[in-house]
């Protein structure tokens, strides 16, 4: 079946620092990908989605480019901020109106 | 853009009781929202899908009569956790697919979530 996985963490970085976080998947098809950020005590807010291979998803500085031949969608950001502190998902859905499949979600922690 | 609210945001009970979680889809329709439930520090499992004006659709291993599911209209689902104990305390979160189903539609909306903790 269809699942995620991304890089444990938690992630300390200083502010103003890149930041990485990596993504693969295994799915049938050909699914469409998202990353997801959970503040604490919040529900999920989409950070950003690609549906199709090569497509590159951006918001709030945040990057991830769809990438079937190694099934990566590896979410970066060139200058992290302590707002970006929080709780980042990776999530595939196979079509539309079916569930998200969460990866284990990455804690990212930004000191200044 | 289409929103949904999940309420209550905190809920304490007493062992043996149960307790009511809604989840509105406030702008759009929804005929199907999923209903996840999230430990400490993991993933969001997915508990069950809630379809409008039929049965929900259970995940392996979730208990259907511990965990009541009704979706009675087009924008409200509910999930009522039967006779709580202390290992039912988590995190509950409910989610919409955005309407239509084209491929650019496969995104869903989150419900603010509920932290339940059984005493």
């Amino acid at each position: 079946g269809n699942s995620v996985t991304q890089m444990e963490g938690p992630v300390t970085l200083s502010e103003e620092a890149f930041l990485t976080i990596n993504c693969t998947y295994t799915a049938t098809g050909y699914p469409s990908l998202f990353w997801y950020v959970q503040y604490p005590g919040e529900g999920l807010q989409l950070l950003l989605k690609a549906t199709k291979a090569d497509d590159k998803g951006s918001n709030k500085g945040f990057e991830a480019t769809y990438r079937k031949e190694t099934t990566s969608f590896h979410l970066e950001k060139g200058s992290v901020q302590v707002s970006d502190s929080a709780v980042y998902f990776c999530a595939l859905t196979g079509q539309a109106g079916t569930a998200l499949i969460f990866g284990k979600g990455t804690t990212l922690s930004v000191s200044s | 853009g289409a929103v949904v609210s999940q309420h209550p945001s905190r809920v304490i009970c007493k062992s043996g009781t149960s307790v009511k979680i809604e989840c509105r889809s406030l702008d759009f329709q929804a005929t199907t929202m999923f209903w996840y439930r999230q430990f400490p520090k993991q993933s969001l499992m997915l508990m069950a899908t809630s379809n409008e004006g039929s049965k929900a659709t259970y995940e392996q291993g979730v208990e259907k009569d511990k965990f009541l599911i009704n979706h009675a209209s087009l924008t409200l689902s509910t999930l009522t956790v039967t006779s709580a104990h202390p290992e039912d305390s988590s995190f509950y979160i409910c989610s919409a697919p955005t309407p239509g189903h084209s491929v650019m539609n496969t995104e869903a909306f989150f419900g603010q979530g509920t932290r339940l903790t059984v005493v």
